[in-house]
């Protein structure tokens, strides 16, 4: 199986500072079509997990543009540009490139 | 609006068994693989199972004892829970997708407790 490790697991922000969360695979996760299905969801307290990033870098449908992915191959990240309030939640990264899928820890960003 | 509607969660005795439903809406349910994903209280998320077209897939954690099936007539996806144990306690999302997870339900809270 593939393991998904996310630091930091915690990560205290200044309202309008930037933050950045990384995503290690075990594995490369280069899929044998050539996409890299790597994703990452943002999961707000007490609400079931959204779809933020999907193949690294792709914003889903109405992400707002300070969500950004980067990375390849095993290492990955996941970036906010300016963190508002409503950014406040559990930030995962998961990979679908092969069975059985497999989630990251979980990072969670709070305000200072 | 793209939704999922989770039911069929409450409380069961250990060796027990469930069903878990999930509606959908919004979207041409046969054309997309679909997936069960849970979330123990306080805990990560754990994917546990996928349909989609080349088959069914499971997590080791409940090959066995879990089935997932669909109904594409109805777009209602299953899932048959039996020889439930303590540890399967958690939050049930339904969730639409194969190589990103797009949409996720509200989910439906399994307790398997004496």
């Amino acid at each position: 199986d593939i393991v998904m490790t996310q630091t930091p697991l915690s990560s205290p922000v200044t309202l309008g500072q930037p933050a950045s969360i990384s995503c290690r695979s075990s594995q490369s996760l280069v899929h044998s079509d050539g996409n890299t299905y790597l994703s990452w969801l943002q999961q707000r307290p007490g609400q079931p997990p959204r779809l933020l990033i999907y193949k690294i870098s792709n914003r889903f449908s109405g992400v707002p543009d300070r969500f950004s992915g980067s990375g390849a191959g095993t290492d990955f990240t996941l970036k906010i540009s300016r963190v508002e309030a409503e950014d406040v939640g559990v930030y995962y990264c998961m990979q679908t490139t092969q069975f059985p899928r497999t989630f990251g820890q979980g990072t969670t960003v709070e305000i200072k | 609006e793209v939704q999922l509607l989770e039911s069929g969660g409450g409380l069961v005795q250990p060796g027990g068994s469930l069903r878990l439903s999930c509606v959908a809406s919004g979207f041409i349910f046969s054309s997309f693989a679909m997936d069960w994903v849970r979330q123990a209280p306080g805990k990560g998320l754990e994917w546990l199972s996928t349909i989609s077209a080349t088959g069914s897939y499971y997590a080791d954690s409940v090959k066995g004892r879990f089935t997932i099936s669909r109904d594409n007539s109805k777009n209602t996806l299953y899932l048959q829970m039996n020889s439930l144990r303590a540890e399967d306690t958690a939050l049930y999302y339904c969730v639409k997708g194969l190589s990103a997870f797009d949409v996720w339900g509200q989910g439906t809270m399994v307790t398997v407790s004496s």
